[in-house]
């Protein structure tokens, strides 16, 4: 069966550093998303991409993200510069179209310490 | 006020039992999900309605839309049914490129 993956599965980062974190989404997915999940939270959307550019963002998106999809495969969401409170799950979502099923990947545990 | 609302937040059953969780929501939907999070934090789509009931195995979700509420029952729950169970709601609307909105979750503890 198709699944999401991301890698890697638990990321630990300096205060400062960049990351990225990267998705495969399933293959003939169209829409792709970015959720995030502070521990003990619920989980969060931070933003949608469809059509090679981001279709809709949170107000918890600002200039430090940005998501590329660098080749037919891949999905990537970068963080310039963490903080201490970047440290959560982000889960990667893809979908066939904006009305379908989404499928979640299993996550990566981003620790910014 | 949150647009997703779950019931209960937490839930302790003895095995066998029939379990309810309960979602309502406060904004005009296309679909919504119910999403399976285990301990080890990844997420497992279970559901996805946007009207009527669903059933797999002994997992069945109804939803009303117009009371804008939706209900997820395990019948005959199992130890292994332990987990945080989510309700997430994809909004009505042409600008909605499909995003969900999650409810805290239910966290759900079935013992033998």
């Amino acid at each position: 069966e198709p699944e999401v993956t991301q890698t890697p599965s638990h990321q630990v980062t300096q205060m400062g550093q960049e990351v990225i974190l990267r998705c495969v989404p399933i293959s003939n997915h169209l829409y792709f998303y970015w959720y995030r999940q502070i521990l003990g939270q619920k989980v969060e959307f931070l933003v949608s991409f469809y059509n090679n550019e981001i279709s809709e963002k949170s107000e918890i998106f600002d200039d430090q993200f940005s998501v590329e999809r660098p080749d037919g495969s891949n999905f990537t969401l970068k963080i310039r510069s963490t903080k201490l409170e970047d440290s959560a799950m982000y889960f990667c979502a893809s979908s066939a179209d904006r009305v379908s099923e989404a499928f979640f990947g299993q996550g990566t545990r981003l620790t910014v310490v | 006020k949150n647009e997703v609302e779950q019931s209960p937040q937490n839930l302790t059953a003895q095995e066998g039992e029939f379990i309810t969780i309960n979602c309502s929501y406060s904004v005009g939907i296309s679909a919504l999900h119910w999403l399976q999070q285990h301990p080890g934090g990844g997420i497992v789509s279970l559901f996805m309605l946007s009207s009527g009931k669903k059933k797999h195995g002994r997992l069945i979700a109804t939803i009303n839309i117009q009371e804008k509420h939706s209900s997820l029952h395990i019948t005959a729950s199992h130890p292994r049914d332990s987990a945080v169970y989510i309700c997430a709601v994809r909004r009505a609307g042409g600008t909605s490129y499909g995003k969900l909105t999650f409810g805290q979750g239910t966290i759900l503890t079935v013992h033998p």
